[in-house]
């Protein structure tokens, strides 16, 4: 079974200090997929990055930036000099590719918040 | 283009009712899938339509229910309503041959 972990599950910054968000998680698939969204007060899930399995490259962009490492497991998301607007919780997911459909496994969230 | 739509926004119903969600998917998407979110069980898959047909469902009792129509709108169904019903439902649409899932504002239930 596919399981994803959120160790921290609150965070608390000051203002332009930088956060990294911590994701590990668990698949007996070689082929699998990751996603991080980020959920603001309102609720609705917001979607900020998928990286497939076969796709290790670091990426970047703007403040955001996501590590993803195979051999640990390891999803984790980094936002530089952080802002009040990027208090929010934000969850790692996983989803297997299956050819009946896919389904979403979700971490617990990690709540950030940022502080003026 | 629009993005994924959910009516009501919110909810709220006594023990014993049943309840009728709906999701408006995003424009040529055909994929639709529902999630609940609660303190305690966090983000939990309910079920997934494509096409009019059921392809995945997750640990639920049988008291909820879904359905897709031809024009991908989908409708979930909680019959004999419990207290720990009471949640978020998540809405999610993806064109289907791609796999990220863009969801909606959710419909906030509360069952009393």
């Amino acid at each position: 079974a596919q399981k994803v972990t959120q160790a921290q599950t609150e965070i608390s910054v000051v203002e332009k200090e930088d956060v990294t968000l911590d994701c590990v998680y668990e698949t007996r698939d070689t082929t699998y997929y990751l996603f991080w969204y980020k959920q603001p007060p309102s609720g609705e899930l917001v979607f900020l990055i998928r990286r497939n399995s076969f796709d290790e490259q670091n990426e970047i962009s703007g403040r955001y930036s996501w590590n993803f490492q195979k051999s640990t497991s390891s999803f984790n998301f980094t936002i530089t000099a952080s802002q009040v607007v990027d208090s929010a919780v934000y969850f790692c997911a996983l989803s297997e590719i299956r050819d009946a459909g896919n389904m979403l496994t979700f971490g617990g969230g990690t709540r950030l918040m940022v502080k003026p | 283009k629009a993005g994924v739509t959910q009516t009501p926004r919110y909810l709220i119903k006594t023990r014993g009712q049943q309840v009728t969600l709906s999701c408006s998917p995003i424009s040529g998407h055909r994929s639709v899938s529902w999630y609940q979110q609660t303190p305690g069980q966090g983000l939990q898959f309910l079920f997934e339509y494509f096409s009019e047909t059921q392809r995945n469902k997750g640990n639920f009792p049988g008291r909820f229910s879904g359905r897709q129509f031809s024009n991908s709108r989908s409708e979930m169904n909680v019959s004999t309503l419990e207290l720990g019903d009471s949640a978020l439902y998540l809405c999610a649409s993806r064109t289907g041959g791609e796999e990220t899932q863009y969801f909606g504002p959710g419909t906030r239930l509360l069952v009393l």
